[in-house]
């Protein structure tokens, strides 16, 4: 069974950094593309930025709304996906959830997790 | 960025009863390999998304027959042909062709 789990999540003021993490199992975690997406309270489904796998040299792509801030990566040894958050504003306050993109051409997301919160709030 | 657009915000249904939720992109999904790149999702309260239906009308594993969908360039439409309660929540599509990826807004369906 696949699951995905993700943790991290939790307050954080103005300007902070978090570091998410999201652990995988049921599957071969490598060889799939991994991505993040968000959803602020109330609000629809963002998306946030994949990785790529090692066959496509673990190359990112992120939203322009976080480029430059976020950072994915992944330890395919450890079936771990990783979101590294600095200069958080109170607008990514969300839950965020990791996502696994389905193997035939990972245009969508065959399975998610079951999300954290991260609230930037002073 | 791709723009995607659901009609009707909102919904309730009379259990037993069909309903349809329309989803508009900003451009054609069609790519050049001939598939048309648009899924659904449900999001039931409290849990997070799952897929319904991808490239347009193939349903995902597990996933009942009453739910269809259909359409193709710009223009799609979910179908649930009868109601029941296990099927509140908030439907999305979403597009598949370019990131970023992106999401309708996001349709509420609710039991009378």
């Amino acid at each position: 069974e696949v699951q995905l789990v993700e943790s991290g999540g939790g307050l954080v003021q103005p300007g902070g950094s978090l570091r998410l993490s999201c652990a995988a199992s049921g599957f071969t975690f490598s060889d799939h593309y991994m991505d993040w997406v968000r959803q602020a309270p109330g609000k629809g489904l963002e998306w946030v930025g994949r990785t790529r796998s090692k066959a496509n040299s673990y190359t990112t792509e992120y939203a322009a709304s976080v480029k430059g801030r976020f950072t994915i990566s992944r330890d395919d040894s450890k079936n771990s996906l990783y979101l590294q958050m600095n200069s958080l504003k109170t607008e990514d306050t969300a839950v965020y959830y990791c996502a696994r993109a389905a193997i035939m051409g990972a245009r969508f997301f065959d399975h998610w997790g079951q999300g954290t919160l991260v609230t930037v709030s002073s | 960025d791709i723009v995607m657009t659901q009609t009707p915000l909102s919904l309730s249904v009379t259990p037993g009863q069909p309903a349809s939720i329309s989803c508009k992109s900003g451009q054609s999904l069609l790519h050049s390999d001939g598939k048309t790149y648009l899924y659904w999702y449900l999001q039931k309260p409290g849990q997070s998304p799952q897929l319904l239906i991808y490239e347009v009308s193939s349903r995902f594993s597990g996933v009942p027959d009453k739910f269809s969908g259909s359409g193709s360039g710009t223009d799609f439409t979910l179908k649930i042909s009868r109601v029941e309660a296990e099927d509140v929540g908030v439907y999305y599509c979403m597009q598949g062709l370019h990131l970023p990826l992106t999401f309708g807004g996001g349709t509420k369906v609710e039991i009378k």
